[in-house]
């Protein structure tokens, strides 16, 4: 089975940077994924981790460490629009199920 | 584009009625899948399809029905509904790639009462 963990919540503000931890322990894996999901909508992709290392998109940056079971999503220059809540999924070895941890809900304060 | 589409957005049952989910994709994706969202527990795997004629189960398959005749089409039937099943639903789609992220449908907010 699959177990992945994040943190609930976390507050930030306004132009800082804030790191999204997700620890998972799988009996498959295959690649790590996070979206993002805005309160009343449906999760959008935001990157995708296979290798171990940092992928960079803009704003946002996704680590993985698949030897310690570990990924982060790093945001820089929070901005309002950040609040939301995101989601660290899992895709098993068959890349046929993508399992998701419990998504961590981010509050952007002025 | 019209990607994922979910009918209907909002559905309100009586304990015991039966219903159908309808979610249609029109991206030529071969797996397609069912989520359950509660708050706090983030999105549950119900049922998933590898392609047309083939499901599975996922995490919490008791309750619910999918069949998958056709590529673009994964209907979610609910049996008998209970009060449990509140819940918000979303339909994903991807490409069989490893390496290819899903795609969502707006969801379906469903009150058993």
């Amino acid at each position: 089975g699959q177990n992945i963990d994040q943190p609930t919540e976390m507050t930030a503000t306004e132009g800082a940077i804030v790191q999204i931890n997700c620890t998972y322990q799988t009996s498959g894996f295959n690649g790590l994924f996070w979206y993002q999901q805005h309160a009343g909508e449906a999760p959008t992709f935001l990157s995708y981790n296979v290798l171990d290392g940092l992928e960079e998109k803009g704003r946002f940056s996704s680590f993985l460490s698949r030897s310690k079971g570990y990924s982060y999503l790093l945001l820089k220059e929070l901005q309002m629009k950040d609040s939301a809540s995101y989601l660290c999924a899992v895709i098993n070895n068959a890349g046929n199920m993508l399992t998701f941890g419990g998504g961590t809900r981010l509050m952007v304060k002025p | 584009n019209a990607g994922v589409t979910q009918t209907p957005k909002f559905q309100v049952l009586k304990t015991g009625q039966s219903m159908t989910l309808q979610c249609a994709q029109d991206m030529n994706h071969e797996y397609m899948s069912w989520y359950r969202q509660d708050p706090g527990m983030g999105l549950r795997l119900i049922h998933y399809s590898v392609g047309a004629g083939i499901t599975d189960q996922g995490e919490v398959p008791n309750g619910y029905n999918v069949s998958r005749s056709t590529t673009e089409d994964f209907p979610l039937r609910l049996l008998s509904a209970a009060p449990s099943q509140t819940s918000v639903y979303f339909c994903a789609s991807r490409f069989r790639d490893l390496n290819t992220e899903a795609f969502f449908g707006q969801g379906t907010r469903l009150t058993v009462v």
